[in-house]
């Protein structure tokens, strides 16, 4: 089964406009990764955030974490069309190290 | 670019068949995974070797199999191949097995079963 979930599942934007992700897990985790795959293409890491930080930045990249609602969200800002892509997230929890991945959120950032 | 490649890009076969896929980590990598990847069932991962020894596994069929070499090349051998196998399967290398650990991705072969 899935530890973490991707919402929405589909998301259209224009181009400038902000896309918010968000990831919910259900047991207590290690960390929290965000990935990104582009079409057909191998996924690529974006981020990782311990479960003792709160947010963290990376460029465009904004990813919060709320242990307490056991969810993290990705926040990409002033979007661009190649930032079209799927984006996983991806836990670790108990004593394993065995990232699990989510089902993904699809963006589509339109020019 | 990951730095790590996959050969082949693609593969069709047909039921009842074997393949091997085959998969070269960074150079400083020690720890290799593989992952399935399908439309019903996501990201699956499948098994993890490190330094070539087996460290953890996943979802993986008792048709498949994984190795890896002293190099620390890896193979993920599928066999008696069913339509159901089709899928993206990816490898991905880190350097370190522990608890927060990036995983660089490979970009895939993709299998179709016919």
């Amino acid at each position: 089964s899935q530890q973490g979930e991707e919402d929405p599942q589909a998301l259209s934007i224009q181009e400038g406009e902000n896309a918010t992700m968000n990831c919910s897990y259900k047991t207590s985790i290690n960390n929290l990764q965000w990935y990104r795959q582009n079409s057909g293409r191998g996924l690529v890491h974006l981020i990782l955030i311990r479960s003792n930080e709160r947010e963290k930045h990376s460029g465009r990249l904004r990813v919060t974490l709320d242990t307490s609602k056991k969810s993290s969200s990705l926040l990409i800002t002033a979007s661009r069309a190649a930032d079209t892509a799927s984006y996983f997230c991806a836990t670790a929890s108990g004593g394993s190290y065995i990232p699990t991945f989510g089902r993904g959120t699809s963006l589509i950032v339109h020019p | 670019d990951s730095g790590v490649t996959q050969t082949p890009k693609h593969l069709i076969t047909a039921t009842g068949q074997r393949v091997t896929l085959r998969c070269s980590p960074r150079s400083e990598d020690l720890s290799v995974y593989w992952y399935q990847q399908s439309l019903d069932q996501g990201l699956q991962f499948l098994i993890h070797y490190y330094n070539g020894e087996e460290r953890a596994k996943g979802n993986i069929l008792e048709r498949f199999s994984a190795q890896q070499f002293p190099d620390l090349h890896s193979e993920l051998n599928l066999s008696s191949l069913e339509l159901g196998d089709s899928a993206l399967y990816f490898c991905a290398s880190s350097s370190r097995t522990g608890r927060q650990e990036t995983q660089y991705f490979g970009p895939g072969t993709r299998l179709l079963v016919l």
